[in-house]
């Protein structure tokens, strides 16, 4: 089977930086995604780690360790659109070229004035 | 055009009824999803059309019938559906084999069963 977590809640003010965690345990691993979602929208696309380090994208980052089934998250100069759900996503497998696609449980991020 | 289209946005139908929904996309994408999402909780695989062909079914339940007439549209036929299935549906789509990992979702249609 498959489990990801990641931490329910998390708050921090305007122009800091937060870290959203991801561990998976998944039966097999081709690479993490992480999604954001405001309320009431479609999830969008933020990054994709294939390989170990990290990949930068504007104000967010996005970081892997294979080795330790772990991946983060960094927002950095945080703004109030930033508040919103953050899902991690895994490919368990290369079956099917790894179209099956596993949600974390989601981080609910509150950005405060 | 990077979006994704859904039809309806809302619905609302009784557990004897039949109705379908729509997805359309023009990216040139080959692979389109749906997926299933409760409030508060992540969106959940249902189907994976790849090249027009069904590839992936996640055990999905029979009165949920998937259609992709051709690689543009995908529908979701509903028939006989209960309550507990009422949810937001998210249609997405994606480059082929080798993009999977970066999809694009429409806005959903949100559906109740009465």
């Amino acid at each position: 089977g498959q489990s990801l977590e990641q931490p329910s809640e998390v708050t921090a003010v305007e122009g800091a930086i937060v870290q959203i965690n991801c561990t998976y345990q998944t039966s097999g691993f081709y690479g993490l995604s992480w999604y954001q979602q405001h309320d009431g929208g479609a999830p969008t696309f933020l990054s994709y780690n294939a390989l170990d380090g990290l990949e930068e994208t504007g104000r967010f980052s996005s970081f892997l360790s294979r080795s330790d089934s772990y991946g983060y998250l960094l927002l950095q100069e945080l703004q109030m659109k930033d508040s919103a759900s953050y899902f991690c996503a895994v490919r368990p497998s290369a079956d099917n070229y790894g179209q099956n696609f596993v949600f974390g449980p989601g981080t609910r991020l509150s950005v405060l004035p | 055009d990077t979006e994704v289209t859904q039809t309806p946005k809302h619905l609302v139908m009784g557990m004897t009824n039949k109705k379908s929904l729509k997805c359309e996309q023009h990216m040139g994408h080959r692979a389109m999803y749906w997926y299933k999402q409760k409030a508060k909780k992540p969106p959940e695989l249902m189907f994976v059309y790849s090249y027009e062909k069904l590839s992936i079914n996640e055990s999905v339940p029979s009165r949920f019938s998937p259609e992709c007439p051709n690689s543009s549209l995908l529908n979701l036929h509903l028939h006989a559906l209960q309550p507990e299935d009422s949810a937001l549906y998210l249609c997405a789509s994606s480059h082929d084999r080798g993009r999977f990992y970066e999809q694009y979702f429409g806005p959903g249609t949100r559906l109740t069963v009465t």
